[in-house]
């Protein structure tokens, strides 16, 4: 079984420009998740798409941060226009959706975003 | 505020000894609790995880103790070797809302 797949692996822009991150989940997974860790802090929740729907966006930052799936498929997580405060490593994550609610993630190797 | 506590931030251990990681959560609503294993250049991936119904779960080396009335919860690796040199996160879980929340990550070394 294939794994969760992102890209690019490192991106280093300017403040101002535009990055976009995708993520080839695991198929048949339903769950699609990103999530940010920033400077060595917590992995933080960014958003949960079930399929083609966001589930749950409560993490996104700001207006700047655009995620979409299309067709339930891959994802996309656009940052327009980046800040230096948007720096870090965004994992993508995706899960099977269990009985028992406690849905298994599996990770991507994460794309490290560096914004000058 | 942070949900999910970790510490220490960094562990360095001798080939053969027990690290311990402790985590401790605010929100009773997390019935959940992961522990994930990262390497260099990968992402996090799922070592042990237990429910707050059973007070400790062991699996080979690695065992979850959990204080479901102190709200804490812990990963004891024993004969801790180098090759579980790795960053390691706790995590909970509210099943109802199906995303998971991390601690800041503790960085082990294990010193042949």
């Amino acid at each position: 079984e294939a794994g969760v797949t992102q890209f690019p692996s490192h991106s280093v822009i300017e403040k101002g420009q535009t990055v976009t991150l995708r993520c080839d989940p695991i198929s048949g997974h339903d769950n699609l998740y990103w999530y940010r860790r920033v400077m060595g802090k917590e992995i933080k929740f960014l958003l949960h798409f079930v399929k083609e729907s966001k589930q749950d966006e409560s993490g996104m930052p700001n207006n700047r941060f655009l995620a979409e799936r299309t067709g339930g498929t891959y994802s996309t997580l656009k940052v327009q226009p980046a800040e230096l405060e948007d720096s870090g490593v965004y994992f993508c994550a995706s899960s099977r959706t269990e009985y028992s609610g406690a849905n298994v993630l599996t990770f991507g190797a994460g794309s490290r975003l560096t914004v000058l | 505020q942070q949900q999910v506590k970790q510490s220490p931030q960094s562990l360095i251990v001798q080939k053969g000894g027990i690290s311990i990681i402790n985590c401790a959560y605010e929100n009773t609503a997390f019935d959940y609790f992961p522990w994930y294993q990262q390497f260099p250049g990968k992402g996090p991936a799922l070592l042990i995880a237990i429910r707050p119904d059973v007070s400790e779960k062991k699996e080979g080396r690695f065992t979850i103790s959990f204080n479901k009335s102190a709200k804490q919860f812990s990963l004891h690796i024993m004969d801790s070797q180098p090759g579980d040199s790795a960053t390691y996160f706790c995590a909970a879980l509210d099943t109802n809302a199906g995303k998971s929340t991390f601690g800041d990550g503790t960085t082990l070394t294990v010193k042949p």
